[in-house]
């Protein structure tokens, strides 16, 4: 079955380390997202890509670094600098150039930084 | 840039009752509307989408969403709702200026027996 996989479900960091949360998909689609879900907040645009080696900042990009060296990969890392990293996040997949089709979204992966 | 807003943060409801979530956008020329569906724990599905064609669009699950053009409005509806839909409901826009859509702040659906 095509979809996306986000993984680990579940993450727990001390405060001043980096992490990556790992998005793989088998939709062969060319645009990637990563956003943030805090309770009451909705969701919030981390970072996007719109092909293979290149990628562009969304709303809340600071602390937040991604690669997509791969079609089917774009993981994200939180650094030391995001300063309030404790989240839901979600990686989204979709078509290139057609806003008329759904996103894709991963399962999520929960962040935990104490 | 586009806007969407859901005007109810939350909104509790009886088993088997009617339901509509509210959700308006901001005015554009062309416009394609979607309402997702997120569980606890998990990622968004798609319920239903508006491309063009017949305002009233039909999804999974029983429910249902209204286009109106004139009031900038998507609500979704649903005749008679289960504790299965306790969820939150989130509505998303996006228009040929921008390949990203963008989303509302959810609504929570709470379904008491």
């Amino acid at each position: 079955d095509g979809g996306i996989t986000q993984s680990p479900k579940y993450l727990f960091r001390k405060e001043g380390q980096n992490v990556t949360l790992s998005c793989e998909q088998n939709l062969n689609h060319d645009a990637m997202y990563w956003y943030r879900q805090d309770p009451g907040q909705g969701l919030r645009l981390i970072y996007y890509s719109q092909i293979v080696n290149d990628f562009q900042k969304g709303d809340i990009a600071e602390g937040y670094s991604v690669s997509r060296e791969k079609k089917e990969s774009f993981p994200l890392t939180v650094t030391s600098a995001q300063k309030n990293p404790t989240a839901f996040y979600l990686c989204a997949s979709g078509q290139q150039g057609t806003p008329n089709s759904p996103l894709h979204f991963g399962n999520g992966t929960r962040l935990t930084v104490t | 840039a586009q806007s969407v807003t859901q005007l109810d943060s939350q909104v509790p409801v009886f088993e088997e009752a009617p339901v509509e979530l509210r959700c308006n956008y901001s005015s554009s020329v062309s416009v394609y509307l979607f309402w997702y569906v997120q569980y606890p724990n998990q990622g968004l599905q798609l319920l239903l989408k508006y491309l063009s064609g017949s305002t009233l669009v039909k999804g999974i699950n029983g429910f249902e969403a209204e286009f109106n053009k004139s009031q900038t409005s998507f609500h979704l509806r649903k005749p008679s709702v289960h504790i299965s839909d306790t969820a939150e409901y989130f509505c998303a826009v996006s228009d040929l200026g921008s390949y990203i859509p963008t989303f509302g702040r959810g609504t929570s659906l709470i379904v008491h027996p």
